[in-house]
């Protein structure tokens, strides 16, 4: 199994540019989620959905746009990248949380991006 | 909002030496998990805990969960240099949120 998948691992943008970042799980989780890790500050949430069609704000969501067309696929999208969106981002999945436990939650490899 | 607490943000220890990190939050938790990120990987799950006062051992570390379920810690005895990493903890009440942190370095 591939687990969760990004693309790219690296990118450079100049500021105003636009990107997408792409994640894709091939374990049929309902639970997606984007993470930016910045140097210090541990990991924040950005955008989750808990199912196709289904999208909400997490922690840190201004600047960035996400969808979820399919069970398998949640990209998201800087709609004009400034120095301040400079970090590693993760994209992780899991199954919908039940009762009082969470399922684990899988990580991909992270996506580098630098903006100038 | 719910704010889970890490500490501390950095420890260096010489291989052998035992190391302890705390996770602390300002709401109860409904559970917790663990993860370690090896240096340039991606964070890894560990462990998770639910139930009030529960300690969980895998080989060298052990996990807790405090009686109030609102901190919990990570303690591993006779560090290895495999063992070196940043160690999160993720409180859920409602919605995960991970800790800062903790960065472990491990001296042969």
């Amino acid at each position: 199994n591939a687990g969760v998948t990004q693309t790219p691992k690296f990118q450079v943008l100049k500021t105003g540019q636009s990107m997408t970042l792409q994640c894709a799980q091939d374990m049929n989780h309902e639970y997606m989620s984007w993470y930016r890790q910045d140097p210090g500050m541990g990991l924040r949430l950005i955008h989750y959905s808990v199912g196709a069609g289904i999208t909400d704000q997490g922690e840190v969501p201004n600047g960035y746009n996400v969808s979820r067309s399919t069970t398998e696929d949640f990209p998201l999208r800087l709609l004009s990248a400034a120095p301040s969106q400079t970090s590693v981002y993760f994209c992780a999945s899991s199954y919908v949380d039940r009762g009082s436990s969470n399922s684990p939650l899988h990580f991909g490899n992270g996506t580098r991006l630098t903006v100038t | 909002g719910q704010q889970v607490m890490q500490i501390p943000q950095y420890q260096h220890v010489q291989e052998g030496e035992d190391f302890t990190t705390y996770c602390n939050s300002s709401t109860t938790l409904s559970n917790i998990q663990w993860y370690k990120q090896r240096p340039g990987g991606h964070p890894v799950f560990l462990i998770q805990l639910v139930k009030s006062g529960e300690v969980k051992k895998q080989k060298r570390l052990t996990f807790q969960f405090g009686e109030a379920k609102k901190n919990s810690s990570l303690h591993i005895t006779a560090t290895q240099t495999t063992d070196v990493g940043t160690y999160f903890c993720a409180g859920n009440a409602g919605k995960s949120t991970f800790g800062d942190g903790t960065t472990l370095t491990v001296k042969p």
